[in-house]
């Protein structure tokens, strides 16, 4: 399966700023999503990114809020806009593994962030 | 649109001992199911699934089985180790779709 790093692994930001998470494959994936985790909540797709085409948002989350870069296919940044206290969460990045037939995602270790 | 459900939320087992974990889901085109196990401060990393077309898969000390009528799958851990002790989330993909259940806490006591 494919390798996935994520930096930052944590930040912890005030209020209003903004903070851009990468995403790194070890491998050229078609797929990408940004996932967020809300403390002890389960996993919600907030985007998939395809490379050379906009990203796809899901109901709730939208481009203003998380513009999503994808300008290869390795490669990918969330950023979260304009943050307050409720967008603390951990950020997850996953890839579909394109070589088989189901949608196999794999995922990236987090990125941890608090907003004060 | 898919609905996943979870139970128990909370786990708890003596090492050595069986856990199961149950899932239900609504979409009938639903036809892919992984399982996911994420440790604290990690990712959660896929460690079986399943397809529609298969009743029971198995490997080592965990086994997934699904029954299709009933829309409901089941993770199964054989003794259980310490390490075992995590957050489970059981999925089902549906048109490209993967839904995540809301998550077991399991815990193994030594």
């Amino acid at each position: 399966s494919a390798v996935i790093s994520q930096k930052p692994s944590r930040d912890i930001c005030q209020r209003g700023t903004s903070l851009t998470i990468q995403c790194q494959v070890d491998s050229q994936v078609t797929m990408m999503f940004w996932y967020r985790q809300q403390p002890g909540q389960s996993l919600t797709l907030i985007a998939t990114a395809n490379q050379g085409s906009e990203a796809t948002y899901e109901s709730g989350f939208v481009i203003d809020k998380f513009p999503i870069s994808r300008p290869n296919l390795t490669f990918s940044t969330l950023t979260v806009s304009n943050m307050s206290p409720e967008d603390s969460s951990i950020y997850l990045c996953s890839v579909e593994d394109g070589q088989r037939t189901y949608n196999e995602q794999f995922f990236g270790p987090g990125t941890r962030l608090t907003v004060l | 649109g898919e609905n996943v459900e979870q139970h128990p939320s909370t786990l708890s087992v003596q090492e050595g001992d069986s856990a199961v974990i149950k899932c239900t889901y609504s979409d009938s085109a639903s036809n892919y199911f992984p399982w996911y196990k994420q440790e604290l401060g990690k990712g959660p990393q896929l460690i079986i699934d399943i397809r529609s077309n298969v009743g029971e898969k198995k490997d080592q000390r965990i086994a997934v089985t699904l029954n299709k009528t009933a829309k409901h799958f089941s993770l199964h851990i054989t003794e259980t180790q310490p390490e075992d002790s995590a957050v489970y989330f059981c999925a089902a993909t549906s048109y490209d779709k993967v839904i995540f259940g809301p998550g077991t806490s399991l815990s193994v006591i030594p």
